[in-house]
């Protein structure tokens, strides 16, 4: 079942900036994963990060993680017109067994 | 690295036929694969746990006569759309764990149209 919030939903920026996707989920997670999916293709995941942990670096991505407010945002940093995707994040409920539940995604759009 | 392979990529079928998606974990052992579905611009919904020896869980709301996960080895799973209907007509995705609480790994889809 999907939990998940994300925002923006659409994204547009040029070749450079810093793109910043929110997402926000309701229930306890022992992880949230954020996931990246370039149209009509399967999931490539890029970064986890763990209920005790608040911040994670991995290249060009940031994600962070406040659990207190049970939201996460993942930032890349220096965008590149190949960065253009969607972008989810997924939650790993720490109630039940470890199918992930995805939030709805931010369209990422880099112009050159 | 966990590689997940899903076949076919794209399948075009008739109303009430049969269609079956592979699901195999190349590189290692999967005990438990998951099938989502996502329609277009959308999320990914979760539609059932497939266990490699038991019966699949599957999701509120979705059909187990229609939507059959077969997972009779460690590395592959299969999901049999049976009487398929043009609302059938998704993209349909796999994944598998190679451990409780790391990363996921997802095939490439399957985009089912179904005519």
């Amino acid at each position: 079942s999907q939990q998940g919030e994300e925002d923006p939903q659409a994204l547009s920026i040029q070749e450079g900036e810093n793109a910043t996707m929110n997402c926000s989920y309701k229930t306890s997670i022992n992880n949230l994963q954020w996931y990246r999916q370039n149209s009509g293709r399967g999931l490539v995941h890029l970064i986890l990060i763990r209920s005790n942990e608040r911040e994670k670096h991995s290249g060009r991505l940031r994600v962070t993680l406040d659990t207190s407010k049970k939201s996460s945002s993942l930032l890349i940093t220096a965008s590149r017109a190949a960065d253009t995707a969607s972008y989810f994040c997924a939650t790993a409920p720490s109630n039940s067994g470890y199918a992930l539940n995805f939030g709805k995604g931010t369209s990422l759009l880099v112009t050159p | 690295g966990a590689v997940v392979s899903q076949h076919p990529s794209r399948v075009i079928c008739k109303s009430g036929t049969s269609v079956k998606i592979e699901c195999r974990s190349l590189d290692f052992q999967a005990t438990t694969m998951f099938w989502y579905r996502q329609f277009p611009k959308q999320s990914l919904m979760l539609m059932a746990t497939s266990n490699e020896g038991s019966k699949a869980t599957y999701e509120q709301g979705v059909e187990k006569d229609k939507f059959l996960i077969n997972h009779a080895s460690l590395t592959l799973s299969t999901l049999t759309v049976t009487s398929a209907h043009p609302e059938d007509s998704s993209f349909y995705i796999c994944s598998a764990s190679l451990r409780q609480g790391s990363g996921y790994t997802f095939g490439s889809g399957t985009r089912l149209t179904v005519v």
